[in-house]
């Protein structure tokens, strides 16, 4: 079974700050992907950041960047320079093997104080 | 381009009763997913789709839930003799694939209440 743990149900960071939320995974499949999502009180599910397990250097999208720690199945999520706009949940999700289907965790919602 | 689209936005129907949720993918995509997020809680899947055919119906919970997609784009969610633990915000999403890097796309969800 896969499984993905977020062991932060809310965080706070100040505006302009720097915030890291935790992730962590469990697969025994060889190929998949990590993501970030951020969702919102719009409930639109918006992808953040992706990482393909193969691939040994860490996602960077702007102000977002992932420790990836494979071995450790590891996947944190890092926001610098927070604003006002990143106040949301944000869900840590897994795509393994040949299923489709995301995987996510049960969240972390950051609140990005002014 | 427009993106996923999801009919009706907020449901409330009583217990009993049989609820109809509705998706309308990205066009072109072939790919089309159904998620159910209970309140507190990580989005859950249900069932996914490539092109016309149900590829994995693992995730819907019981024979009261049935989805379909008749033509490989717009798809229905069926929902027979609704419960009050139906109650959820359910999502759609699709993808131009089926392949692992193909990113799925979410739409905004409807919101069920079962009274």
């Amino acid at each position: 079974a896969q499984t993905v743990t977020q062991s932060q149900p809310e965080m706070s960071v100040q505006e302009a700050e720097t915030v890291t939320l935790s992730c962590t995974y469990d697969t025994s499949e060889s190929n998949y992907y990590l993501f970030w999502y951020k969702q919102p009180p719009s409930r639109q599910m918006i992808l953040v950041i992706r990482q393909e397990a193969y691939k040994q250097q860490n996602a960077t999208e702007n102000r977002f960047s992932v420790n990836f720690q494979k071995a450790a199945k590891s996947f944190s999520l890092k926001i610098s320079d927070s604003q006002l706009g990143d106040t949301a949940m944000y869900f840590c999700a897994l795509k393994g093997g040949a299923t489709n289907k995301l995987i996510f965790g049960t969240g972390t919602l950051l609140a990005v104080q002014p | 381009g427009a993106g996923v689209s999801q009919t009706p936005s907020n449901k409330v129907t009583e217990k009993g009763k049989y609820v109809e949720l509705r998706c309308d993918p990205i066009s072109g995509h072939t790919a089309l997913y159904w998620y159910r997020q209970s309140l507190g809680q990580g989005p859950e899947f249900l069932i996914y789709f490539q092109g016309t055919g149900a590829a994995d119906d693992s995730g819907l919970p019981n024979d009261r839930f049935f989805a379909v997609r008749p033509e490989g784009s717009v798809s229905t969610l069926k929902i027979q003799r609704t419960e009050r633990g139906d109650s959820a915000v359910y999502l759609c999403a699709s993808s131009s694939g089926w392949t692992g890097a193909n990113e799925q796309y979410f739409g905004p969800g409807t919101r069920l209440t079962v009274t």
